[in-house]
């Protein structure tokens, strides 16, 4: 019930294109969802983060769609560049738990 | 660049060393975090500091040791290390200490440890 399920494992989009990468929880008591972007040789940092009660945020080219019913979140890429290739994680925290729930990663290519 | 800061980069120690990972934040945070990240695989928390106070130890072994002095460091202290062990090791802090108030887990760039 603590897992979240994050798919695809890989995506090659070209660039311009939207990437969509989709992630899935069992446990209602996640109130928080990250997503975070990770290049090689460096840290997870925070992309766009968005709570249960909103159905979507959208930071420049990054949108999170949110379906609360379904237990489903989602992360969009606008006129993807490929500047943006790299391994996106969801998540998902509860603050009583102190935890982050990680999905497994999305490795994402945008080719030129 | 990160606001929460790692040192060192790059860790290569045998099986039979003791040496220390260093971790600081300067952003007012009072949870602080130990992760290790194995290759294309996600982080999995090892640690959780809330308030200078050990609050999660996800069962980790005894040779890593972690220890934060103040609300600004957090170290971690490794000996007898196995291979399996090699990893990148993440700290990451945030504001989270109990509130309903979720804020961000943001991440230094981590210590890639290599134990020989």
């Amino acid at each position: 019930q603590q897992q979240v399920k994050q798919s695809p494992q890989s995506l090659i989009v070209q660039k311009g294109g939207i990437s969509i990468i989709n992630c899935a929880y069992e446990n209602t008591a996640f109130d928080y969802f990250p997503w975070y972007q990770q290049f090689p040789g460096k840290g997870p940092a925070l992309l766009i983060a968005i709570r249960p009660d909103v159905s979507e945020k959208k930071e420049g080219r990054f949108t999170i769609s949110f379906n609360k019913s379904a237990k489903q979140f989602s992360l969009h890429i606008m006129d993807s560049q490929p500047g943006d290739s790299a391994t996106y994680f969801c998540a998902a925290h509860t603050v009583r738990a102190q935890k982050l729930v990680f999905g497994q990663g999305t490795r994402l290519t945008i080719n030129p | 660049d990160t606001e929460v800061t790692q040192t060192p980069k790059h860790l290569v120690m045998g099986m039979t060393n003791k040496k220390s990972l260093k971790c600081e934040q300067h952003m007012g945070h009072r949870a602080m975090y130990w992760y290790k990240q194995k290759a294309k695989k996600p982080p999995e928390l090892m640690f959780v500091y809330s308030y200078e106070k050990l609050s999660i130890n996800e069962s980790v072994p005894s040779r890593f040791s972690p220890e934060c002095p103040n609300s600004s460091l957090l170290n971690l202290h490794l000996h007898a290390l196995q291979p399996e062990d090699s990893a990148l090791y993440l700290c990451a802090s945030s504001t989270t200490g109990g509130s309903r108030d979720n804020q961000p887990q943001h991440f230094g760039d981590g210590t890639r440890l290599s134990i020989l």
